[in-house]
């Protein structure tokens, strides 16, 4: 989607931190997500932040919205082999029914 | 516990043939999407339908038609196939009727159109 931005990729070493990062351009986005697509799959929701939130922890994830340069990223710590997948990003503009994606960002964990 | 099940896996078309990308849900949720998948390009949406009988646009509509027939099925129509419809296509269902979107995805549908 040509409103929610991603890198395409980022490579790291397994125990290291990742850090995938997405910018969007409409302020009046309510819920911004995190979904992963593991190869030959569908996409999952990993984890969503509303957006008068600047920060959401769950497990090795955290998430951080800085809505005035609007843009959200995903962090996993201790990254393992089984991480590696396409990352997407997506939003919820108003009170809407429907999502609008990011390109991707494909993450390779190296052993 | 099916989920959202989508099927063909795999078709390969002709330009101008046509066929149905049929997908059903078993959650009992009121609203479908279908997206269609092309690399870098994330997800774009094609139509969605809010509740059993309602269909509506999305970003991507034009060469296909939908079908919300009953709440549990929405099947994607391709009339006349082109090249430009290789994709890979999802189907997803909504839990819930207001804040987040939270989808669940089908396994997709990869369509080469030779």
């Amino acid at each position: 989607g040509e409103d929610v931005e991603q890198s395409l990729f980022l490579s790291v070493r397994e125990g290291d931190s990742s850090v995938i990062n997405c910018t969007y351009t409409d302020s009046s986005s309510t819920y911004l997500y995190w979904y992963k697509q593991e190869p030959g799959a569908g996409l999952q929701l990993l984890t969503y932040i509303f957006s008068n939130m600047d920060m959401k922890q769950d497990q090795r994830l955290t998430v951080l919205l800085n809505k005035k340069d609007k843009h959200l990223s995903l962090r996993i710590a201790d990254t393992q082999t089984g991480d590696s997948a396409i990352y997407f990003c997506a939003e919820t503009i108003g009170a809407g029914n429907m999502l609008t994606f990011g390109g991707g960002t494909r993450l390779m964990v190296k052993p | 516990n099916a989920g959202v099940t989508q099927t063909p896996k795999f078709q390969v078309l002709k330009t101008g043939q046509s066929m149905t990308l049929q997908c059903a849900q078993d959650m009992n949720h009121n609203s479908m999407y279908w997206y269609r998948q092309d690399p870098g390009m994330g997800l774009r949406l094609i139509y969605y339908s809010a509740s059993e009988g309602t269909t509506d646009k999305g970003e991507v509509p034009n060469g296909y038609n939908v079908s919300r027939l009953n709440k549990r099925e929405f099947s994607l129509r391709l009339e006349s196939a082109a090249p430009s419809q290789t994709s890979v296509y999802f189907c997803a269902s909504r839990a819930g009727e207001s804040g987040a979107n939270v989808l669940t995805f089908g396994a997709g549908s990869r369509l080469t159109v030779l």
